[in-house]
C-alpha cells in the first residue's frame, strides 16, 4: 500500500500565485485532513472532511480551499499566496471503526512563498 | 477548539536516560495516539490507546491512557540517538476529527 501520498514535495511560488496541492490515500479512510506546521511549532489545522463532498474548517482555513470529490483524494488550495504561508504542509487520513481512530501521515509539502 | 496541552515542550537528555511526557486535556478522549516526526519527514504512529487505563508498550515505549480519559502521558526508557525528534499526542472523541498537542522535543546528548 501506498498509504498517504502527497505531491508536489516541495515548491517556491511568488507572492499572488495560486497552486494545488495534491492528497491521495489509498487505504479507503473516510477522514481527510490538512495540516500546516510552520518551523519549530505543532500541527495546526487547516480544513478535514469526514467523507466524499463534506469538509470543514479547521483551526487556521483563511487563505485555502478544500475538495472532496472522492474518498480518495483531498486536494488543498491556495489562491494568492502570501509569506506567511511559507510552512510544510502535511495531509493525513484516518479510519473510525466505532471510537477506534487511527491517522496516517504523508510526507509533507514544503511550500515556499517569497 | 479543543486543545491539548503537551508538557514537556522540549528535552535535553543523555543518551541512556528516561524520558516521560505528558499530554492532557480539559475534555473527554475516547482514543489517545502518540506520534513521533523525525526531521523533514511525516509524524508516524507509535502507540493507540483505546480504553481508560489501558496501559500499551512498544519496546522501549510506553503509553498510557489515564483512568480520567483527560490525559496520556508516554515513557521512553534507556534513550538512544534515533529517539530524537518531536513527539505529538492526539486525542479523538471516535467519529470526530483528531486533535493534537503542540509536541515535545527531544535532544539527545551522547
Amino acid at each position: 500500500n501506498a498509504g498517504v501520498t502527497q505531491t508536489p514535495k516541495f515548491r517556491i511560488l511568488k507572492i499572488g500565485q495560486s497552486m494545488t496541492l495534491q492528497c491521495a490515500q489509498d487505504m479507503n479512510h473516510n477522514y481527510m485532513y490538512w495540516y500546516r506546521q510552520d518551523p519549530g511549532m505543532g500541527l495546526k489545522l487547516i480544513y478535514y472532511s469526514v467523507g466524499a463532498g463534506i469538509t470543514d474548517k479547521g483551526e487556521v482555513p483563511n487563505g485555502y480551499n478544500v475538495s472532496r470529490s472522492t474518498t480518495e483524494d483531498f486536494p488543498l488550495r491556495l489562491e494568492l499566496a502570501a509569506p506567511s504561508q511559507t510552512s510544510v504542509y502535511f495531509c493525513a487520513s484516518s479510519y473510525s471503526v466505532g471510537t477506534v481512530t487511527e491517522a496516517f501521515f504523508g510526507q509533507g509539502t514544503r511550500l515556499t512563498v517569497v | 477548539g479543543q486543545q491539548l496541552n503537551q508538557s514537556p515542550q522540549s528535552m535535553f537528555i543523555q543518551e541512556g536516560e528516561d524520558v516521560s511526557m505528558n499530554c492532557t486535556s480539559s475534555s473527554i478522549f475516547n482514543t489517545w495516539l502518540w506520534y513521533k516526526q523525525d526531521p523533514g519527514e511525516g509524524p508516524v504512529l507509535l502507540i493507540a490507546l483505546y480504553k481508560a487505563g489501558e496501559l500499551t508498550s512498544n519496546g522501549r515505549l510506553t503509553a498510557q491512557f489515564g483512568i480520567t480519559r483527560k490525559d496520556s502521558f508516554l515513557n521512553i526508557s534507556a534513550s538512544i540517538p534515533s529517539d530524537v525528534g518531536i513527539y505529538f499526542c492526539a486525542g479523538s472523541k471516535g467519529a470526530q476529527k483528531l486533535v493534537f498537542g503542540q509536541g515535545t522535543r527531544l535532544t539527545i546528548n551522547p
